[in-house]
């Protein structure tokens, strides 16, 4: 049981490049998040899946996109990547929508972006 | 923003001594939850306290809420250098977690 994993763990990239970062939980469950934390704040959503099939903008989805491929996986997708990405992106899940459940984090992945 | 606010930003303590850190949110809240993040690492789930709760512990850990005021206080009794972490409350509405800015907890040996 691996929790929460996400790929990959560091990435440098050029303005202007694309890149997907993966997340993929196997506890079955319905909600998976995307945040990113940046020094000195908290974590701020980008974008959430409710259940399979839904994706929803989150606090701060300029700049992303989401596909929920299937329960288990969640992507997020930098089109044209910008210096103010720079960031730790955190996917989480949870069981269900709603609720009292607590979230399960990924370990993160370090973006640049030069 | 609805994201909470946390105080201290930065905590100090030695070893054995209690450390109190404090949230403050702005919404209606189903519940709240405490995490913690070790350096470089993701976040892991301490507690949570449900809107109707006042008081809840676990192990050295205490939590307060109180909705009147919208905030929460979080507890960490004879602290140890392995609490040393970032401490983050979440306030959560049923759709959306809005995460504090966290409290950097330092513990010294």
């Amino acid at each position: 049981n691996a929790g929460v994993t996400q790929t990959p763990k560091f990435q440098v990239l050029k303005t202007g490049q694309s890149m997907t970062l993966q997340c993929a939980q196997d506890m079955n469950h319905n909600s998976m998040y995307w945040y990113r934390q940046d020094p000195g704040m908290g974590l701020r959503l980008i974008y959430y899946s409710a259940s399979e099939g839904t994706t929803d903008k989150g606090e701060v989805p300029n700049g992303y996109n989401v596909s929920r491929l299937n329960k288990r996986e969640f992507s997020l997708r930098l089109e044209s990547a910008a210096p103010s990405q720079t960031s730790v992106y955190f996917c989480a899940s949870r069981l269900n929508w709603g609720g009292a459940g607590t979230q399960y984090f990924g370990p993160g992945t370090r973006l640049t972006v030069l | 923003s609805q994201q909470g606010e946390e105080d201290p930003q930065a905590l100090s303590i030695q070893e054995g001594e209690n450390a109190t850190m404090n949230c403050s949110y702005k919404t209606s809240i189903n519940n709240l939850q405490w995490y913690r993040q070790n350096s470089g690492r993701g976040l892991v789930h301490l507690i949570l306290i449900r809107s109707n709760e006042r008081e809840k512990h676990s192990g050295r850990l205490r939590v307060t809420l109180d909705t009147s005021k919208k905030s929460s206080s979080l507890l960490i009794t004879a602290s140890r250098a392995a609490d040393t972490a970032s401490y983050f409350c979440a306030t959560d509405a049923g759709n959306q977690f809005y995460f504090g800015t966290g409290t950097s907890l330092t513990v010294i040996p």
